[in-house]
């Protein structure tokens, strides 16, 4: 059974980078899967930050492309998450979750990691 | 940008009583679209996708119907542990979006 977990530091400076990892156990990172990382804030609810196929092309939210790189690690089964120019809006539950798309049916975000609360502060 | 609006915003409901839950796309987006039940402290848990296939080990009181832009999720038989937050999701046009989601309550 394929699971999820985010790691790395939960609170960040104004200005900073964020820099997250989401590791993959029971499955290998190279399957044909949208690995993403979708966040959550009170004032934003849910939102899609980008993702990165296992054949390495990227996608990212245009509201933050500019800020956000997704890159992925085969030989350890791991994506990350790197968010430049942090600001308080930034402050949010940071989820990684696996994205199901074969063929032309879409069977969702299936595998969901439990997320990591990053605060952006000063 | 596909925007998802939820309604309602909130839900009360007793224990055995069928919801209702509603999200329409502001374009069409075929059948792209899943259902997800987030409880506090915990990431969204999928249970719909493609629009009314229930994914593995939810039960068969969650059914999801609907295509383009209106989409509706029952339960038709609240139990207890439904009493949570619920999520839809376009994976139709970048960038995906969610819903701002339905509470539903226990009355």
């Amino acid at each position: 059974q394929v699971q999820l977990q985010e790691s790395g530091l939960g609170l960040v400076k104004p200005s900073e980078t964020l820099s997250l990892t989401c590791t993959v156990s029971g499955g290998f990172v190279s399957g044909t899967y949208y690995w993403s990382w979708i966040r959550q804030s009170p004032g934003k609810g849910l939102e899609w930050i980008g993702y990165i196929y296992s054949s390495g092309s990227t996608k990212y939210n245009p509201s933050l492309k500019s800020r956000v790189t997704i890159s992925m690690d085969t030989s350890k089964d791991q994506f990350s998450l790197k968010v430049t120019s942090l600001t308080a809006a930034d402050t949010a539950v940071y989820y990684c979750a696996r994205d199901v798309w074969l063929g032309n049916l879409y069977y969702g975000l299936d595998v969901w990691g439990q997320g990591t609360t990053v605060a952006v502060s000063s | 940008e596909i925007v998802l609006t939820q309604s309602p915003a909130s839900l009360s409901l007793s224990p055995g009583e069928r919801a209702t839950l509603s999200c329409r796309a502001s374009q069409s987006i075929s059948t792209f679209l899943g259902w997800y039940q987030q409880k506090p402290g915990q990431a969204p848990r999928l249970l719909i996708y493609d629009a009314s296939n229930r994914a593995t080990g939810i039960p068969a009181r969650f059914s999801g119907s609907g295509s383009e832009t209106d989409f509706t999720l029952t339960i038709s038989s609240l139990e207890p542990e439904d009493f949570a937050v619920y999520y839809c999701h376009q994976r139709s046009n970048w960038p995906f979006a969610f819903g701002g989601g339905t509470k539903v309550e226990i009355k």
